[in-house]
């Protein structure tokens, strides 16, 4: 069965103190890992796309990397703004390729 | 351009009651998802439709039917609301192509 793990649940942060999230991840061949970026009362928002092992994407202070196991998603200098709720997902190579598999979340709470 | 269009925002049912969700978009996907989220659950899939006339059942089907008449609507049943079905539905679309979903807003359902 096709597992992702977040961690940690919950972090909080001060503005300018950077800091990586976890993802770690059971699949059957992994098609593609993709992060996204929920605020409270609203819909995910996709970050990225990850491929391959060593892969990397950036965009301003977040960069996402993969491994064969899990995935990072690190933060650099953050600012309250970027507080919200991260959730990772995998999709698998094989069966029901159509479908992500997504992990519990981290929410981060940067203070300023 | 809208995006995806999810009705209503909030709804409060009595146990036993009936309802429809409706998900639309106006990006011409192929592909959509009906989600429920729940505190400490992440976001499960309940069903998704590959095409207009298409549908599949996802991780959490039972107590829910879907319908995708037309390519730009997808809509989620309850024939006979219970309270475990109080949650967080969020509604999904993407092109045939990667897998990155665009979410709708959300639609937060309690059912008495």
């Amino acid at each position: 069965e096709d597992q992702v793990t977040q961690s940690p649940e919950a972090l909080r942060l001060q503005e300018g103190e950077s800091s990586s999230l976890n993802c770690s991840y059971t699949v059957s061949g992994l098609r593609g890992l993709f992060w996204y970026r929920q605020d409270p009362g609203k819909g995910p928002e996709f970050l990225f796309t990850l491929y391959s092992a060593g892969e990397e994407k950036e965009k301003e202070r977040l960069k996402a990397t993969l491994t064969k196991k899990e995935s990072f998603l690190h933060i650099t200098a953050p600012k309250p703004e970027d507080s919200a709720t991260y959730l990772c997902a995998v999709q698998a190579a094989q069966g029901g390729s159509e479908k992500l598999v997504f992990g519990k979340g981290t929410k981060l709470t940067v203070n300023p | 351009n809208a995006g995806v269009t999810q009705t209503p925002k909030f709804r409060v049912l009595k146990t036993g009651q009936s309802m429809t969700l409706l998900c639309a978009q106006d990006m011409n996907h192929e592909y959509m998802y009906w989600y429920r989220q729940d505190p400490g659950m992440g976001l499960r899939l309940i069903h998704y439709s590959v095409g207009e006339g298409t549908t599949a059942k996802g991780e959490v089907p039972d107590g829910y039917n879907v319908s995708r008449l037309k390519k730009q609507n997808f809509l989620l049943g309850l024939e006979s609301a219970a309270p475990s079905q109080t949650s967080v539905y969020f509604c999904a679309s993407r092109t045939g192509g990667q897998n990155i979903q665009y979410f709708g807003a959300g639609t937060r359902l309690s059912v008495l």
